[in-house]
């Protein structure tokens, strides 16, 4: 049991490309997550999926897109890279009921863009 | 907009000592709470989680919730060196909306 799984762990990247960030989670969870964090910053959700087929923007959603490939699989593009982009990617999953809830949260992946 | 608030530090306690890190937030509706620790250059890492009004005690750490106050707080008794970190509190309203995150509080415990 992985847990919550991302790829790749650092990557640089110059202004303008573009890149996917890929999660993945064995927990059977319905919720998934993408959040950034930047220095003396807390986690900012970029996007969420409620369930396969779903997603929804969060915060700070702007200049990227998502796609819940499965019930396993969200992934994260940056179509055209900006420096303002850089920061420490996580992804996430959750299950929840009324009485509890269980949140994954993966290793991060380090994004620098010149 | 949901707001997790925390004092970012640094706190500075003496090791041995009390370390109490607090957090308030906005949406009356939140259902659960973490707390994690997060050394610098390194993955946030949950310590504890806590879903009712109360006291929950593992170990050193123990958390405390007053919904009625939003308010929740983490004690770490017996402070250690490698207890210095930032310590982020998160609130989950329920459902499918995520965690919402604070700053973190940077906590140095004083050898």
């Amino acid at each position: 049991n992985a847990g919550v799984t991302q790829t790749p762990k650092f990557q640089v990247l110059k202004t303008g490309q573009s890149m996917t960030l890929q999660c993945a989670q064995d927990m059977n969870h319905n919720s998934m997550y993408w959040y950034r964090q930047d220095p003396g910053m807390g986690l900012r959700l970029i996007y969420y999926s409620a369930s396969e087929g779903t997603t929804d923007k969060g915060e700070v959603p702007n200049g990227y897109n998502v796609s819940r490939l499965n019930k396993r699989e969200f992934s994260l593009r940056l179509e055209s890279a900006a420096p303002s982009q850089t920061s420490v990617y996580f992804c996430a999953s959750s299950f929840y009921l009324s009485s509890d809830s269980l949140f994954g949260l993966g290793p991060g992946t380090r994004l620098l863009v010149l | 907009q949901k707001e997790v608030e925390q004092n970012s530090g640094p706190l500075s306690v003496p090791e041995g000592a009390i370390a109490s890190l607090n957090c308030t937030y906005s949406d009356r509706g939140s259902q659960s709470f973490f707390w994690y620790r997060q050394y610098s250059g390194k993955s946030p890492e949950l310590i504890m989680s806590i879903y009712s009004n109360g006291d929950k005690e593992d170990g050193r750490f123990t958390a405390q919730l007053n919904k009625a106050s939003q308010y929740v707080s983490l004690l770490i008794r017996d402070s250690q060196p490698s207890d210095s970190a930032t310590y982020l509190c998160a609130v989950m309203e329920g459902g499918a909306d995520g965690l919402t995150f604070g700053k973190g509080t940077h906590l140095i415990i004083q050898p």
